[in-house]
C-alpha cells in the first residue's frame, strides 16, 4: 500500500540558508499535517491544510511557509534556517472522516518517515 | 497544563512482565483517541484506536474513561522489541494533539 513519501530523507544546511521539505500524502488523503520533533521531544504540529487550504496553525515560525497544491502535495519551505531549526520533520496524511471515527483498521494518520534537516 | 499529559518514564520492566500507562486529556470535547508507537528516529507508527468500550489486539488492551478523561495501554507478556516510545493521541475539532510520550524499555 502506498505511503506518505517525504523528500529529502536527510539534509544538511548552513545557517541563514534556505530548505525546502517535500510531501506526497496518501492517495484520497483531503489532510496533511506538518510536525517538527526535536530531539527527545514530543512532535509539535506546524501546520495542516484540508484540500489545498490551511486548515490550522500551530507552532510554526514567520521564517516558514508551507503551501499544498492541486495535486495534494505540500511542501514546508524554511528560510533564515537557525541552528534551533535542526530536527526531524514529520508530514502525515489522514481523511477527516476516518479520524472522527476512530476507525478500526483504517490507519487514521499516517506520518512519512521523516525529512531529517541538520542547521550548521 | 498540557492539554494531554503522559508519565514521560521511562518504565524499566522485565521481559514477560505486563506494564500499563495511562494518558490524561483535559479537554472534554475531545473525540477520538490512540495510542501511537514511535521508535528512535523513526516516524510515528499507530499501535491501536481507543474506544470506550474498551479494545484489545493480541497482548494490547486500550481502555477510555470519558468520564475521569483518561485512556490507557496495557501490555501484557512483555516482549524486548515492546521497548519505545508510546504516544498518547487525542483528536478534538481535527486538530491531532499529542502527548509528550511514555519510554518503555524491556529489559532481558
Amino acid at each position: 500500500a502506498a505511503g506518505v513519501i517525504q523528500s529529502p530523507r536527510h539534509l544538511i544546511k548552513e545557517k541563514r540558508e534556505t530548505a525546502t521539505l517535500k510531501c506526497y500524502p496518501i492517495p484520497r488523503h483531503d489532510t496533511v499535517y506538518w510536525y517538527q520533533q526535536g530531539p527527545g521531544q514530543d512532535p509539535q504540529f506546524l501546520i495542516s491544510f484540508y484540500e489545498k487550504m490551511q486548515s490550522d496553525k500551530g507552532s510554526i515560525p514567520d521564517r516558514f511557509s508551507a503551501q499544498q497544491f492541486s495535486d495534494y502535495h505540500s511542501e514546508l519551505n524554511m528560510s533564515s534556517l537557525e541552528l534551533g531549526d535542526s530536527a526531524l520533520y514529520f508530514c502525515a496524511s489522514s481523511l477527516v472522516g476516518l479520524l472522527r471515527e476512530g476507525s478500526s483498521g483504517a490507519n487514521v494518520l499516517t506520518f512519512g518517515a521523516g525529512s531529517r534537516l541538520t542547521v550548521l | 497544563r498540557k492539554e494531554v499529559e503522559q508519565d514521560p518514564g521511562p518504565f524499566n520492566v522485565p521481559e514477560g512482565a505486563t506494564v500499563a500507562f495511562n494518558c490524561t486529556y483535559s479537554n472534554s470535547a475531545s473525540q477520538s483517541f490512540f495510542w501511537y508507537r514511535q521508535d528512535c528516529r523513526k516516524e510515528p507508527k499507530l499501535l491501536m484506536s481507543v474506544y470506550s468500550s474498551g479494545n484489545e489486539d493480541g497482548r494490547f488492551t486500550a481502555q477510555l474513561n470519558r468520564a475521569s478523561q483518561y485512556i490507557s495501554l496495557l501490555i501484557r507478556d512483555s516482549k524486548l522489541s515492546d521497548s519505545a516510545t508510546y504516544l498518547c493521541v487525542v483528536n478534538r475539532d481535527d486538530k491531532i494533539i499529542f502527548g509528550k510520550g511514555t519510554r518503555l524499555h524491556i529489559l532481558p
